[in-house]
């Protein structure tokens, strides 16, 4: 079965510090999602994206944010400049629509900031 | 916007109790529903999603939800639960593609 892979799994970073987290959407799915789990906490939206663009944003994506696709397969998150605050779990997803369709979850990479 | 409620924050039973989770969101017209289990520790997994059609639904590991639209309601239900159902629950809808999940409830069961 088709899944969503995320590098790495757990990654823990220094305060200020810039991080990737990479991930690897199935691969005739044309919609993709980063979502950040706080521990604890609920599930939240950070940004969509189609068509090599952002389609939307939440207020928590903020200037310290970007999401790539730099080739055909992987979609990345970028935190330029971490804060303490974005330790979090934070979940890839990508779909093949954008609606009436089931999005596919990756395992998550843990996102510690010490 | 959309937002979703998940009353029951902890919900604690016996196995072979019977489960209801209660989901509402706030606004209708045409929804996606969508209930996802968290186990310790793992990704979230679809248990079941409602786009259309018969309002029961049923999903994974015998559980089933009911979309009640005069209620904004997508309950979930399981008959009897196991030691295994433990877990955390979360309801979603998806508003323009992005899901908007509810807090989500723990489940404990005890053997």
């Amino acid at each position: 079965e088709p899944e969503v892979t995320q590098t790495p799994s757990h990654q823990v970073t220094q305060m200020g510090q810039e991080v990737i987290l990479r991930c690897v959407p199935i691969s005739n799915h044309l919609y993709f999602y980063w979502y950040r789990q706080i521990l604890g906490q609920k599930v939240e939206f950070l940004v969509s994206f189609y068509n090599n663009e952002i389609s939307e944003k939440s207020e928590i994506f903020d200037d310290q944010f970007s999401v790539e696709r730099p080739d055909g397969s992987n979609f990345t998150l970028k935190i330029r400049s971490t804060k303490l605050e974005d330790s979090a779990m934070y979940f890839c997803a990508s779909s093949d629509v954008a609606v009436n369709t089931e999005a596919f979850f990756g395992q998550g990479t843990r996102l510690t900031v010490v | 916007a959309q937002s979703v409620s998940q009353h029951n924050h902890h919900v604690i039973l016996s196995e072979a109790a019977s489960l209801e989770l209660g989901c509402n969101y706030s606004y209708g017209g045409t929804v996606n529903l969508f209930w996802y289990v968290q186990y310790p520790g793992q990704h979230l997994q679809l248990l079941l999603k409602y786009f259309s059609g018969d309002p029961l639904v049923k999903g994974i590991k015998g559980f089933e939800a009911e979309f009640i639209k005069s209620k904004f309601s997508f309950n979930l239900r399981k008959p009897s639960v196991q030691w295994s159902d433990t877990a955390e629950y979360f309801c979603a809808v998806n508003e323009a593609g992005k899901l908007i999940f509810g807090t989500g409830t723990r489940l404990q069961v005890f053997p």
